[in-house]
């Protein structure tokens, strides 16, 4: 079974411009979460989405968006690049409807805004 | 709002020996889960051990176990018979266990640096 993949794996852009990370789940899993990694502020909550819809939003700026396709594939976006948006970007996803749902990471999309 | 504290930034065993891992959380909820992830080098991150709140005893996956103080507050995790594989960045995180949107959102502690020496 294949593992939650990411691409990007790595990418530099400039400051003000966006970028768009992809993120394929495990096959039938329809939970995806993202996660931004710093050596700072280290593992920060983004959003999770299921079933297309955005069921829960962590602590960032309207910059930072995201959704969910009907396949559970998903996409976050962050406009008008900051340095500080530059980040490892994990995503997770997670099969079970109950409560003791396993998080599955991928390997990350490293983002350098320069 | 929750928090999770990790007061050890590096740690370092040697190859076979016992390592315990500290974690301390912060909560008013009751209904919670507990974990421990780990980040290698190649940084994908893997879920070594979980602990419901409401279970008393302690959870144990092979050489890994937690000591889990809940009136401390207390997430501890054992590494027995350390083998050189185990070196990564170590990650204690919490969960709400209530329903809505917060299932998929764990509170990650800062990390701790494992290092095993052969």
């Amino acid at each position: 079974k294949a593992g939650v993949t990411q691409t990007p794996r790595y990418l530099i852009k400039t400051r003000g411009q966006q970028v768009t990370l992809s993120c394929s789940p495990i096959s039938g899993h329809r939970s995806v979460s993202w996660y931004q990694q710093t050596p700072g502020q280290g593992l920060q909550f983004l959003f999770e989405y299921f079933s297309e819809t955005q069921r829960n939003k962590g602590n960032f700026p309207g910059r930072f968006s995201g959704r969910q396709f009907s396949n559970s594939r998903s996409e976050m976006n962050v406009s008008t690049l900051e340095l500080g948006d530059s980040a490892l970007y994990l995503c997770a996803s997670r099969g079970l409807v109950g409560n003791t749902g396993e998080l599955f990471f991928g390997e990350g999309s490293r983002l350098t805004v320069l | 709002a929750q928090t999770v504290t990790q007061s050890q930034p590096e740690m370092s065993v040697q190859e076979a020996e016992t390592v315990t891992l500290s974690c301390t959380y912060d909560t008013s909820e009751s209904d919670y889960y507990l974990f421990w992830y780990k980040q290698p080098p190649s940084r994908q991150m893997i879920l070594v051990i979980r602990q419901e709140a409401y279970k008393q005893q302690n959870a144990t996956e092979n050489r890994f176990s937690v000591n889990f103080q809940k009136a401390a507050k207390s997430f501890s995790l054992k590494i027995s018979d350390s083998q050189l594989g185990d070196a990564a960045m170590y990650f204690c995180a919490y969960r709400s266990g209530g329903g809505g949107g917060s299932q998929g959102n764990l509170i990650f502690g800062k990390g701790t640096k494992l290092s095993v020496k052969p």
